[in-house]
């Protein structure tokens, strides 16, 4: 089964809307972390947002906060505000303690913002 | 906040010639690092995990005779493709666990990655 699943191969919004990348997750460990991370056109993978299995509240950074519900095992991502400069792909990963703390990346969503 | 060095960012090289990829912590020590492969709009692959001082650990499918993995030292881990050939064209990102966030958890701090070409 696959560990982290992203749905959306690719989403358009309009600048300055806010846009939700969707990210499920699958895993029997109560100890996991859950990442997004930025990869513009050039290649370098930037971190934006952590969540914490045990964290009570949902974690925010900015104009990004992740939607935590851990119930549905789902951890999406919401940009606010969105600019052009946000056009890039999105990942979504998990670190699992049991497995030493590897980390699991999704597909990626291709995000690009619309003047 | 931590950052990892990544050389070269381009290369092409010629089939059957070998490539060096450096991959660097500048402010932090990494014992561990890990090599990833992407192809063209598709996620990244883990290719081995760098262990200083010891052997990778290369996931199933990936030949450790033709991706030679090197952790030198703490700072230092070196991915050497070798005998490439054009299939092995991709782009390879190194990252370490140097990051962290707010909250204390560790975070993948990736280079810039390489774009090999093979022609």
């Amino acid at each position: 089964a696959q560990k982290i699943t992203q749905t959306q191969p690719g989403m358009f919004v309009q600048e300055k809307e806010a846009v939700t990348l969707d990210c499920t997750y699958d895993t029997s460990d109560p100890s996991y972390g859950l990442f997004w991370y930025k990869q513009p056109s050039s290649g370098e993978m930037i971190f934006l947002i952590y969540q914490g299995s045990y964290d009570q509240q949902n974690a925010t950074e900015g104009r990004y906060s992740l939607n935590f519900q851990k119930a549905r095992k789902s951890a999406n991502l919401v940009i606010s505000a969105s600019q052009l400069g946000d056009s890039a792909m999105y990942f979504c990963a998990m670190r699992e303690h049991i497995t030493g703390n590897q980390f699991y990346f999704g597909t990626g969503t291709s995000l690009t913002v619309i003047p | 906040g931590a950052v990892v060095s990544q050389h070269p960012s381009r290369v092409i090289c010629k089939s059957g010639t070998s490539v060096k990829i450096e991959c660097r912590s500048l402010d932090f020590q990494a014992t561990t690092m890990f090599w990833y492969r992407q192809f063209p709009k598709k996620s990244l692959m883990l290719m081995a995990t760098s262990n200083e001082g010891s052997k990778a650990t290369y996931e199933q499918g990936v030949e450790k005779d033709k991706f030679l993995i090197n952790h030198a030292s703490l700072t230092l881990s070196t991915l050497t493709v070798t005998s490439a050939h054009p299939e092995d064209s991709s782009f390879y990102i190194c990252s370490a666990r140097g990051g962290k966030t707010s909250s204390g958890a560790n975070v993948l701090t990736f280079g810039a990655g390489s774009r090999l070409t093979v022609l």
